[in-house]
């Protein structure tokens, strides 16, 4: 079992929908989440950081974080084809300056005019 | 503010052959983080250097090496090239660390043949 699970998609949505887009971990020890949306032949562009259970809201996006459940989403609403891209889940464990962070392999997101 | 840049942004290398892969980071980030991405891995970490010293290190071998400056520009050398090292290698940098807040920069698409 891989320590970060992201279901690849693709995922195709109508312009306008909210988006759903989860992971789920095994180790207990991760404590900052992070997600990234990574257009084709680009690198990746920070969305959300949180480090704490409960919801974070930015715009139309919002990260949900359940520690007890070892669960992560981003929700994006009123999506736009412009949201077409890849999304990254990310989490990282440690302390005092010693962290190794852990990428899930990425959510194909299509949202259609 | 300039984002993080990266240089070379295509390479096509032989088997056998060494790489050097040079970032600069936003300015004012002391924390350089490489990355390896393929399709069939994912995004992983390789290693962190934060002002100028190594800080953390991924799960690779000994050919992948780094180092960092003292205006925080960092390079990535890969010695020995392998076919399976062909991947985009980003990099990422941060005010305070991987565990924190990253900006990732466009990437280097390496192509070993």
């Amino acid at each position: 079992q891989k320590e970060v699970e992201q279901d690849p998609g693709p995922l195709s949505v109508p312009e306008g929908a909210i988006v759903s887009l989860n992971c789920t971990y095994s180790n207990s020890a991760f404590q900052y989440f992070m997600w990234y949306r990574q257009y084709s032949r680009k690198g990746p562009e920070l969305l959300m950081y949180t480090y704490s259970s409960g919801n974070k809201e930015d715009g139309r996006f919002t990260a949900q974080v359940d520690k007890s459940s070892k669960y992560i989403s981003l929700f994006i609403r009123d999506s736009q084809p412009s949201d077409s891209a890849t999304y990254l889940c990310a989490m990282t464990s440690g302390s005092g300056g010693s962290y190794i962070p852990t990428f899930g392999r990425g959510t194909s997101l299509i949202v259609h005019p | 503010k300039a984002g993080v840049t990266q240089t070379p942004r295509y390479l096509i290398k032989t088997r056998g052959q060494q790489v050097t892969l040079s970032c600069s980071p936003i300015s004012g980030h002391r924390s350089v983080s490489w990355y390896q991405q393929t399709p069939g891995q994912g995004l992983q970490f390789l290693f962190e250097y934060f002002s100028e010293t190594q800080r953390n290190k991924g799960n690779f071998p000994g050919r992948f090496s780094g180092r960092q400056f003292s205006n925080s520009r960092s390079e990535m050398n890969v010695s020995t090239l392998e076919l399976g090292d062909s991947a985009l290698y980003l990099c990422a940098s941060s005010l305070q660390g991987v565990g924190y807040e990253q900006y990732f920069g466009p990437g280097t698409r390496l192509t070993v043949t």
